[in-house]
């Protein structure tokens, strides 16, 4: 579990709020990535960073701002957000010369919308 | 539309007894077929994996095997434990892509 990590790992905030996710891997891997994952729903891809470039962007709102400043921290800025938003947000990182891409997921931050 | 994975939704085992946790697909266009497990509270954690052209590879208690001609997953899991208990998921991978279902929700009898 050491090898993704996120911070904070429990996070409240009003609607109005700006705060910050932040993710760090220490795998080497040269693509991360940020998922959410709401009660009684799959895992939702948001932002796919390759070389820190953003190379997928399913069409998430735009009150969520990724940044990917290198190949091993990973952000997702929050603004403006909406209860709905409530849910667990994975980062994943992954090698993608490797054969499989296998992607390594960290704990999750456990988002609350009040 | 493709298939990412049709569980079951629920599987419970008695300790010691050996779990077999299903996974279909309907599209044949992947590189590679993931298992995760995840705990509550935890994010998934990597199980094993199997590249398209196997039909079987094992790891440590766990063996996965694949049957493209009914386009068929599943996972075996020797001698279950109480630390087995977790939502398994069975994602396709091709290219940075993960697709996942809903998972099945082993539970662990004493």
């Amino acid at each position: 579990e050491t090898g993704v990590t996120q911070t904070p790992r429990h996070l409240v905030m009003g609607m109005t709020n700006k705060k910050s996710l932040k993710c760090e891997q220490h795998l080497g891997h040269n693509a991360m990535y940020w998922y959410k994952q709401s009660a009684k729903k799959p895992l939702e891809l948001m932002f796919v960073y390759s070389l820190e470039e953003r190379v997928e962007n399913n069409s998430v709102p735009s009150r969520f701002s990724p940044e990917c400043p290198n190949s091993s921290h990973l952000f997702l800025h929050l603004h403006t957000l909406q209860p709905e938003d409530s849910a667990l947000y994975l980062c994943a990182s992954s090698q993608v010369s490797d054969s499989t891409d296998t992607q390594y997921f960290g704990p999750g931050t456990r988002l609350t919308v009040l | 539309g493709e298939s990412v994975g049709l569980h079951l939704p629920t599987l419970s085992v008695q300790e010691g007894d050996n779990s077999i946790i299903n996974c279909a697909y309907s599209n044949s266009a992947s590189d590679y077929f993931i298992w995760y497990k995840q705990e509550s509270g935890k994010g998934p954690q990597f199980i094993i994996d199997i590249r398209s052209n196997m039909d079987k590879r094992q790891g440590q208690r766990v063996t996965v095997l694949l049957n493209k001609t009914v386009k068929h997953l599943s996972l075996q899991i020797a001698a279950t434990q109480p630390g087995d208990s977790a939502v398994y998921f069975c994602p396709r991978g091709s290219a940075r892509q993960l697709t996942f279902g809903s998972g099945t929700q082993l539970t662990v009898l004493p």
